[in-house]
């Protein structure tokens, strides 16, 4: 079946300057991460949405950075005033999360190709 | 989630088995062991999760210390497109983000 998306894959921005990620996960998975991952760096968490629950924005470096998710399906990460240390590749998961937690520690997440965000 | 330490960088022949090690000398009763593997320009992928017990899977072997302070990746057969960072995490049962460490990038030679 279909993997989890996400558009565009490149994203070229002018510093101060507004961009939105965006990510399909697959149908039927109830939670959504998105990570980003810097160059020479390993994969930094920003935000978790599992179901109707409200997100855990613990990751999330600065107030430019917020996402939503509608419909309990798609989401976009939204990055305002970008800055030059924002580029990175930003990657989407999504994972079933079955269990009370929503985030039973078996369970397996599904990433995306991620978008590569350059901020000149 | 407790902390797990990897070698660098490995290589390997294509076609010879592969042992990817990992130590978290500092993991609880409840931590499961996930492998995830990131090839160029992609984004990461499930290996392998085992608790106690050695797991096999198709596309590779976990092979558990009996103290489970430790354990090895094992790929039966390298190929070139095993060439990868491969992610050692540990997760307990509130886990919901992945954390990665910095991985092992193996190289596999022709």
């Amino acid at each position: 079946g279909a993997g989890v998306s996400q558009s565009p894959s490149n994203k070229v921005t002018e510093k101060g300057k507004d961009v939105e990620l965006r990510c399909d996960p697959i149908s039927g998975h109830t939670a959504l991460y998105w990570y980003r991952q810097s160059l020479g760096q390993g994969l930094e968490f920003l935000i978790y949405f599992q179901g109707n629950s409200a997100p855990d924005k613990s990751g999330l470096p600065s107030d430019r950075f917020s996402a939503e998710r509608t419909g309990g399906s798609v989401s976009t990460l939204t990055i305002q005033r970008t800055q030059q240390e924002d580029s990175a590749v930003y990657l989407c998961a999504s994972s079933l999360a079955r269990g009370l937690a929503g985030g039973k520690s078996t369970d397996t997440q599904y990433f995306g190709p991620g978008t590569r965000l350059t901020v000149l | 989630d407790a902390k797990t330490t990897q070698p660098n960088s490995m290589e390997s022949n294509e076609e010879e088995p592969v042992h990817l090690p990992c130590n978290h000398s500092t993991i609880s009763g409840t931590d499961y062991i996930h492998w995830y593997r990131q090839l160029p320009s992609q984004g990461p992928e499930y290996v392998i999760h085992g608790l106690t017990s050695n797991v096999n899977n198709r596309m590779a072997s976990l092979a558990i210390a009996e103290d489970r302070k430790s354990s090895t990746l094992i790929l039966h057969r390298a190929t070139l497109r095993d060439a990868a960072v491969y992610y050692c995490i540990l997760r307990d049962g509130s886990a919901r983000q992945l954390t990665f460490g910095s991985g092992t990038q193996l190289t596999v030679l022709p």
